[in-house]
């Protein structure tokens, strides 16, 4: 069974910085493309940015270029969201998903950016 | 960008009746190696997405047979035959033929009238 499993949100102030990891399960990791999308409280789903297995693409949407840093460690099955510089308008569920067409996801952590 | 539009935004269903949900993109969603990229997603409340239909009328294993997915160029549709009480979510649509970015409409929510 395909597992997603995020964690490392929390609540930061303006200008701070997190990193999200999430961690798989149930598939080879190493060869999916895979995804990161957010939600805001009570708005719709958005694609944040998504990295090739070997890590040699990667794409982001435009409001987090330059601030957010996709990366991944296939010995680990892992994937990496390090997020800089946040802005209130950043806060969201961050959802892991399986490939680019987001076959499977994560649970989601929810990342807070409050002064 | 490719801009996705759903319609209707929200969906009175009546137990056991039909539904139909409607997504239209801003340009023609056919890859050039001839597939087309559009899914259908369900959230239930409370719940993450849950991936429904890929390429537009693939369903993803253990999804019901009521759901269907049909469409071509820039209009899809996503039916729901009888609709059952644990249909009550919220549908999106996303394109990943032309991008970046991978883009979603804004979801149409599923409730009973």
């Amino acid at each position: 069974e395909v597992q997603l499993v995020e964690s490392g949100g929390g609540s930061v102030q303006p200008g701070g910085s997190l990193r999200l990891s999430c961690v798989a399960s149930g598939f080879t990791f190493n060869n999916n493309w895979m995804s990161w999308v957010r939600q805001a409280p009570g708005k719709g789903l958005e694609w944040v940015a998504n990295m090739k297995q070997d890590g040699s693409e990667r794409y982001y949407v435009d409001s987090v270029k330059g601030r957010f840093t996709i990366s991944r460690d296939n010995a680990k099955n892992a994937l990496y969201l390090q997020m800089n510089s946040l802005r209130v308008d950043d806060t969201a569920v961050y959802y892991c998903a399986k490939d680019r067409a987001a076959s499977c996801w994560g649970q989601g952590t929810l990342v807070t950016v409050s002064s | 960008d490719v801009v996705m539009t759903q319609s209707p935004l929200s969906l009175p269903v009546t137990l056991g009746q039909p539904a139909s949900i409607s997504c239209r993109s801003s340009q023609s969603l056919v890859h050039s190696d001839g597939n087309t990229y559009l899914n259908w997603f369900q959230q239930r409340p409370g719940q993450s997405p849950r991936r429904l239909i890929y390429k537009v009328s693939s369903r993803d294993s253990g999804v019901p047979d009521r759901f269907s997915g049909s469409g071509s160029g820039t209009d899809f549709t996503l039916k729901i035959s009888r609709v059952e009480a644990e249909d009550v979510a919220i549908y999106y649509c996303m394109q990943a033929t032309h991008w970046p970015p991978i883009t979603f409409g804004q979801g149409t929510r599923l409730d009973f009238k």
